[in-house]
């Protein structure tokens, strides 16, 4: 079975500082990420995706991921906080292994990381 | 603009009452999705659909419903069985066609509480 954690619950960064929100995964063969951001009252937008290739993946907004294999990890970054940056993050994974099933394609997500960015 | 509509925005249910929450998308997109976010616990599973007059049960689908007659239409009923519906529902559709690889494109949600 497939699984996501999301190690903090809260970020909190200065406005101007870099920032990192952690996630690491749990798949039975390679996996598809994914880092999706809310905002209050609001659904899920898109921000990037890992498939394959290479480790680095740029995203929205100036966000970007860094994929590591070893330590199975999706962390997601930004060199420089906004404000605006502020919302609630959460990391998925798809493990294209199982599809052969049912053919489920829904997403397994991890429990949110809230960022605070203060001015 | 493309996108998924989910209504009402806010929903209140009696005791006893199945309320019917509703999620029309133009995306045509063949897959769509219903989760379940309660605060601190991510989003989870209540079904999903990859075609017309199919669907599939979810992590949690106790105590709902669904239909898809439609492509464009995926309405999840709360059903009296579900004692704690209060919580944040999300409807998401993603192309099939294109890879596995592609994106769930999120509604609003609605929010339900019990009266």
């Amino acid at each position: 079975a497939q699984s996501v954690a999301q190690p903090e619950d809260q970020v909190n960064v200065a406005e101007g500082n870099p920032l990192t929100v952690k996630c690491t995964y749990s798949v039975s063969g390679n996996p598809y990420l994914f880092w999706y951001v809310q905002y209050p009252n609001r659904g899920l937008q898109f921000l990037l995706k890992y498939i394959t290739g290479d480790n680095l993946v740029k995203g929205s907004y100036g966000f970007e991921a860094e994929f590591n294999k070893s330590q199975t990890s999706f962390h997601l970054k930004k060199p420089s906080a906004l404000v605006s940056d502020s919302a609630l993050y959460f990391c998925a994974v798809r493990d294209p292994g199982g599809m052969m099933d049912t053919g489920r394609r829904a997403l397994t997500f991890g429990s949110g990381t809230r960022l605070q960015v203060q001015p | 603009d493309g996108g998924i509509t989910q209504s009402p925005k806010y929903l209140f249910r009696k005791e006893g009452q199945n309320v019917t929450l509703s999620c029309e998308q133009n995306l045509n997109h063949d897959a769509m999705y219903w989760y379940r976010q309660d605060p601190g616990q991510g989003l989870r599973l209540i079904y999903y659909s990859q075609i017309v007059n199919d669907f599939q049960k979810g992590d949690i689908a106790e105590g709902y419903s669904v239909s898809r007659e439609k492509k464009e239409s995926f309405p999840l009923t709360v059903t009296s069985a579900q004692k704690n519906p209060t919580a944040f529902y999300l409807c998401a559709s993603s192309s099939i066609g294109e890879g596995p690889n592609q994106p769930q494109h999120f509604g609003d949600g609605t929010r339900l509480s019990i009266l």
